[in-house]
């Protein structure tokens, strides 16, 4: 069975630090990806960034990075230079067969001035 | 392009009423979702759509009903309000052959 786990239900970063999110999945797929979604408070769900099993770098889009290990079957985010605007709650995801996405618990990320 | 929208923004029923939830899309996306989002929990595929006449039950479709008689429009019904169902709902679009999915801003809905 497909499974993400987010084991942080909860951090507090100081500005302009760097931050990991972690995130473990499982899935018996040879090929897949894995996604964060970015959720502030206001409610809305942004796509943040998405790494696919097979791609030979790790995905960056501007501050966010993914750190993944595959063998770990792990896709932790990591985000440098943390903004209070990166305030928010973070999905990790991971779309099986159909492209029904399996969202995580999610972690609520704080960041402090 | 307004992407993905949700109407109502907020809704707040009486146990057995009846209501529909709208899901619009304009990036031509075959695929269509809806999901719901609980306090401590992450989102729930309720049923999904992967085009035009098409639907198909997610992890938790009971109590709900959809139809995609258009393929910009998916719509939520939920026939008989619970308290249970007191949730944030989320529609999401993609398009085929992708895994990337596009939210819609959620639908606060209370059940008293």
């Amino acid at each position: 069975a497909q499974k993400i786990t987010q084991t942080q239900p909860g951090m507090f970063v100081q500005e302009k630090e760097a931050v990991t999110l972690d995130c473990t999945y499982d899935t018996s797929d040879p090929s897949y990806g894995l996604f964060w979604y970015k959720q502030p408070s206001s409610g809305e769900m942004i796509f943040l960034i998405y790494q696919g099993s097979y791609d030979q770098q790790n995905a960056t889009e501007g501050r966010y990075s993914l750190n993944f290990q595959k063998a770990r079957k792990s896709a932790n985010l990591v985000i440098s230079a943390s903004q209070l605007g990166d305030s928010a709650m973070y999905f990790c995801a991971l779309p099986p067969q159909g492209s029904k996405i399996i969202f995580g618990s999610g972690t609520r990320l704080s960041i402090r001035p | 392009n307004a992407g993905v929208t949700q109407t109502p923004k907020f809704r707040v029923l009486k146990t057995g009423q009846s209501m529909t939830l709208l899901c619009a899309q304009d990036m031509n996306h075959e695929y269509m979702y809806w999901y719901r989002q609980d306090p401590g929990m992450g989102l729930r595929l309720i049923h999904y759509s992967v085009g035009e006449g098409t639907t198909a039950k997610g992890e938790v479709p009971d109590g709900y009903n959809v139809s995609r008689l258009k393929k910009q429009n998916f719509l939520l019904g939920l026939e008989s309000a619970a308290p249970s169902q007191t949730s944030v709902y989320f529609c999401a679009s993609g398009r085929i052959g992708t895994d990337t999915q596009y939210f819609g801003p959620g639908t606060r809905l209370t059940v008293l």
